[in-house]
């Protein structure tokens, strides 16, 4: 079965420090790519995504990731995490030909430390 | 502007009742979702509909209805037959069609069953 997996369920950065969120997707063929981000009590923001091309991606708050399909993951990096960035981060796969149907991870929480 | 607007943001319902949640769009997309959020349990798709009066099941259909009459709206009806109806429930659309691209979320409505 098609599945996506979050490894992390919380993660403690301090401010300043480098941040990587791990995803990793299990397809048989390629599939489109997403990282959203949820603040407390609102909808998703896409941040970026993938569907074909360079492997590096970048997105919008300085947020990039990185498409490795020998290993099947799409992992998200920031250089410098911001206070503001505390917030809940998913992970979302949709197959390539499969129509729009989007498969979520179960969340990454980020908590920043001043 | 353009955008999702779901309502209302908190809901409250007795057991037995049914519910009617409001999704609009302005974006002219076909494509037209609704998702059920739980803790530590990222997003399940609970309907989609890729076009003006048609519609298909997702993950959890049961307990759920829903209705597209016109393009810009698409409500979701809880009814009594959900066994645990409290949730957060988000709405997205997207352009639709094969490629479909993009999900766009909505800032969700709370429902919670007293």
């Amino acid at each position: 079965a098609q599945s996506v997996t979050q490894p992390d369920i919380h993660i403690t950065v301090s401010e300043g420090a480098s941040l990587e969120l791990r995803c990793n997707y299990s397809y048989g063929a390629t599939p489109y790519l997403f990282w959203y981000v949820q603040s407390p009590g609102q909808g998703l923001q896409l941040l970026l995504k993938y569907f074909s091309g360079d492997t590096l991606v970048q997105g919008i708050k300085g947020f990039e990731a990185e498409f490795k399909r020998s290993q099947s993951s799409f992992n998200l990096r920031k250089p410098s995490v911001h206070w503001s960035d505390a917030a809940e981060y998913f992970c979302a796969v949709r197959l390539t030909g499969g129509g729009n149907k989007l498969t979520f991870g179960t969340g990454t929480q980020l908590k920043v430390e001043l | 502007d353009g955008g999702i607007t779901q309502s209302p943001k908190y809901l409250f319902r007795k057991e037995g009742q049914n519910v009617t949640l409001s999704c609009e769009q302005n974006l002219n997309h076909d494509a037209m979702y609704w998702y059920r959020q739980d803790p530590g349990q990222g997003l399940r798709l609970i309907y989609y509909s890729q076009i003006v009066n048609d519609f298909q099941k997702g993950d959890i259909a049961e307990g759920y209805s829903v209705s597209r009459e016109k393009k810009e709206s698409f409500p979701l009806t809880v009814t009594s037959a959900q066994k645990n109806p409290t949730a957060f429930y988000l709405c997205a659309s997207s352009i639709g069609g094969p490629r479909g691209d993009t999900q766009y979320f909505g800032p969700g409505t709370r429902l919670t069953v007293l």
